[in-house]
């Protein structure tokens, strides 16, 4: 089965300041990835995902990420924090074959000072 | 945004009763999920189903059954409440098994006293 670590369980920026968020999985090939935010009170909203082909891949609201094989990551990253980008952002697993069911990490919260 | 209902969004239950939450989506996806989301462990699944009458077990489904009689209808019920069950439950769906972006409800916060 696979699984998701985020290793942070909360990140302080201030406003302006690059981010970086970590993802690590485990599972036996490649699998999808996805990072989802969720604000206050409010469901998840998907950012962005990963199937195959270019390992960078370009989400909403400004936000990237990178497959990183060889260290099993799914980094998510924005250059220039916003303060409306305080939220939980959780990081998903989903096999490439077989269920294709999600699974999450434990979420990581940004908090953005002015 | 996607069209997925939850009912209710809040509710307050005593220990031993019966609870039923309600995910009404209008997307006609195939595959519909319970997650529970509790501080420090992230969403965790319940149940889900891949079609009606289609359901199976995810890795958290003690005290809980799901039902689906309709597409668009996945009902999750707790027979007999806890205070271990007081969580915030989501309703999420995808549209098919490779299309694995999920869709969420808007969560219902359960507490059970």
């Amino acid at each position: 089965a696979q699984s998701v670590t985020q290793p942070d369980i909360h990140i302080t920026v201030s406003e302006g300041a690059s981010l970086e968020l970590r993802c690590n999985y485990s599972y036996g090939a490649t699998p999808y990835l996805f990072w989802y935010v969720q604000s206050p009170g409010q469901g998840l909203q998907l950012l962005l995902k990963y199937f195959s082909g270019d390992t960078l891949v370009q989400g909403i609201k400004g936000f990237e990420a990178e497959f990183k094989r060889s260290q099993s990551s799914f980094n998510l990253r924005k250059p220039s924090v916003h303060w409306s980008d305080a939220a939980e952002y959780f990081c998903a697993v989903a096999p490439s074959g077989g269920s294709y069911i999600p699974t999450f990490g434990r979420g990581t919260s940004l908090i953005v000072h002015p | 945004d996607a069209g997925i209902t939850q009912s209710p969004r809040h509710k307050v239950t005593e220990t031993g009763t019966p609870v039923t939450l309600r995910c009404h989506q209008t997307e006609n996806h195939r595959y519909m999920y319970w997650y529970r989301q509790d501080p420090g462990h992230g969403l965790r699944l319940i149940h889900y189903s891949y079609g009606v009458k289609d359901t199976d077990k995810g890795e958290v489904s003690d005290g809980y059954s799901v039902s689906r009689s309709k597409t668009e209808d996945f009902l999750l019920t707790l027979e007999s409440a806890t205070s271990s069950q007081t969580s915030v439950y989501f309703c999420a769906i995808t549209a098919t098994e490779q299309n694995t972006e999920a869709f969420f409800g808007q969560g219902t916060r359960l507490t059970v006293v």
